[in-house]
């Protein structure tokens, strides 16, 4: 079955314990995003990556790092994590860039408190 | 900055009437465009994709593009129930990035 998978699914944490939320796609997808959803603002992107080890900036990607080692793995690392980054996080994919359909993750629902 | 912009709503429909969703964006370079479907606690789940001028049908489900005045919509026929959900409107502006609207949510009333 063609999926996104992302773990964990739910976390409570506490500020500045690093923490990384795993993506990973087996669709042999090239493009793969991070997004968090709040209320009232909708979803907004993080980072995204073309491609193994091509990574770029979203519009919210302060607070946030990502890698591209290999092309089915795109996980979100969080180095310090702080109460303003407690949200609701995609993953997506999709098969070649920004202007094709996208292919979403469940969601992790991350607390930070 | 680009923009998207919904009518949050929520926007309430008899069942089996035309549920109508709209969407404007901010730039005419635009290329892509997508509704997306979101459940309460769910993934958005891609709906329709459209990419030039006119109107695309799937099943139900019909968009609608006009790119001289910067808008597309999505059109529900026979609305049901179970299309009870928030709707997402989607723009890719010609870059690799994704901009999405804040979302309307509907309401189909049995």
């Amino acid at each position: 079955e063609a999926q996104v998978t992302q773990n964990p699914r739910y976390l409570i944490t506490v500020t500045g314990k690093k923490l990384t939320v795993t993506c990973s796609q087996n669709m042999n997808h090239e493009y793969m995003s991070w997004y968090r959803q709040d209320p009232g603002l909708g979803l907004r992107q993080i980072y995204y990556s073309m491609n193994v080890e091509a990574t770029d900036k979203g519009d919210v990607p302060e607070g946030y790092k990502v890698s591209r080692k290999e092309k089915r793995n795109f996980p979100l690392i969080l180095e310090s994590p702080s109460p303003n980054q407690t949200s609701l996080y995609f993953c997506a994919s999709s098969y070649r860039g920004g202007n094709q359909p996208q292919h979403f993750g469940d969601g992790t629902r991350l607390s930070i408190l | 900055q680009k923009e998207v912009e919904q009518n949050s709503g929520p926007l309430s429909v008899p069942e089996g009437a035309i549920a109508s969703l709209n969407c404007t964006y901010s730039d005419r370079v635009s290329q892509s465009f997508f509704w997306y479907r979101q459940y309460s606690g769910k993934s958005p789940e891609l709906i329709m994709s459209i990419y030039s001028n006119g109107d695309k049908e799937d099943g139900r489900f019909t968009a609608q593009l006009n790119k001289a005045s910067q808008y597309v919509s999505l059109l529900i026929r026979d609305s049901q129930p179970s299309d009870s959900a928030t709707y997402l409107c989607a723009v890719n502006f010609g870059n690799e990035k994704l901009t999405f609207g804040t979302g309307t949510r509907l309401t189909i009333i049995p």
